[in-house]
């Protein structure tokens, strides 16, 4: 069975631009969650999707947005990027999320970099 | 805020020897589970603990959750260089439905 994919691997963008990163769960996966990662605010929680309903959300601002498909492919959006955006986002999926449902499975994540 | 708490935060320690990482928290979790990442990837989910006491053995890593399910330890034993890496604790809360990531520890395992 395939792993959760991401693409891209590795990104740079300009201050103020917007990027998008997108997220293959394992097949019959259906909850997608996104991290973002940092050398001093280790793994925080992003927001998780189910269903293609947002289920859980993180504490970060409006800038950083979400959406799952049918096929449970999920795309994660950052506007207006800023210097602190600078991270590795990392996809998760497990099979159903929630509460008992938490064994997740990561992607290889997606190495942003803003300048 | 709920946290989880690692310790060491870093540790170096040559080929063979034991160690124990410790992750705390002050408040009680449904279920928790170990990952370990390597530079460049993701983390890989190596256990889930759910029951208070309960102790699981994977080749020499013994994981415990602790009987009022708010710690957890990991124990190697006899380290080698493939054991390097960043070593995660994350704890299922009941309250948020969300899973919660402790600080990390960094092991550096030296031939």
């Amino acid at each position: 069975k395939a792993g959760v994919t991401q693409t891209p691997r590795y990104l740079i963008k300009t201050r103020g631009q917007q990027v998008t990163l997108s997220c293959s769960p394992i097949s019959g996966h259906r909850s997608v969650s996104w991290y973002q990662q940092t050398p001093g605010q280790g793994l925080q929680f992003l927001f998780e999707y189910f269903s293609e309903t947002q289920r859980n959300k993180g504490n970060f601002p409006g800038r950083f947005s979400g959406r799952q498909f049918s096929n449970s492919r999920s795309e994660m959006n950052v506007s207006t990027l800023e210097l602190g955006d600078s991270a590795l986002y990392l996809c998760a999926s497990s099979l159903v999320g929630g509460q008992g449902g938490y064994e997740q499975y990561f992607g290889p994540g997606t190495r942003l970099t803003v300048t | 805020t709920q946290l989880l708490e690692q310790s060491p935060q870093f540790l170096s320690i040559q080929e063979g020897e034991n160690l124990t990482v410790y992750c705390n928290s002050s408040s009680v979790f449904s279920s928790l589970q170990w990952y370990r990442q390597e530079p460049g990837e993701g983390p890989v989910l190596l256990v889930t603990v759910v029951t208070g006491g309960e102790v699981k053995k994977l080749k020499r890593l013994t994981f415990q959750f602790g009987d009022a399910r708010k710690d957890s330890s990991l124990h190697i034993t006899a380290a080698q260089p493939g054991d390097t890496g960043l070593y995660l604790c994350a704890g299922e809360s009941y309250n948020t439905d969300k899973l919660i990531f402790g600080t990390g520890t960094r092991l550096q395992v030296f031939p």
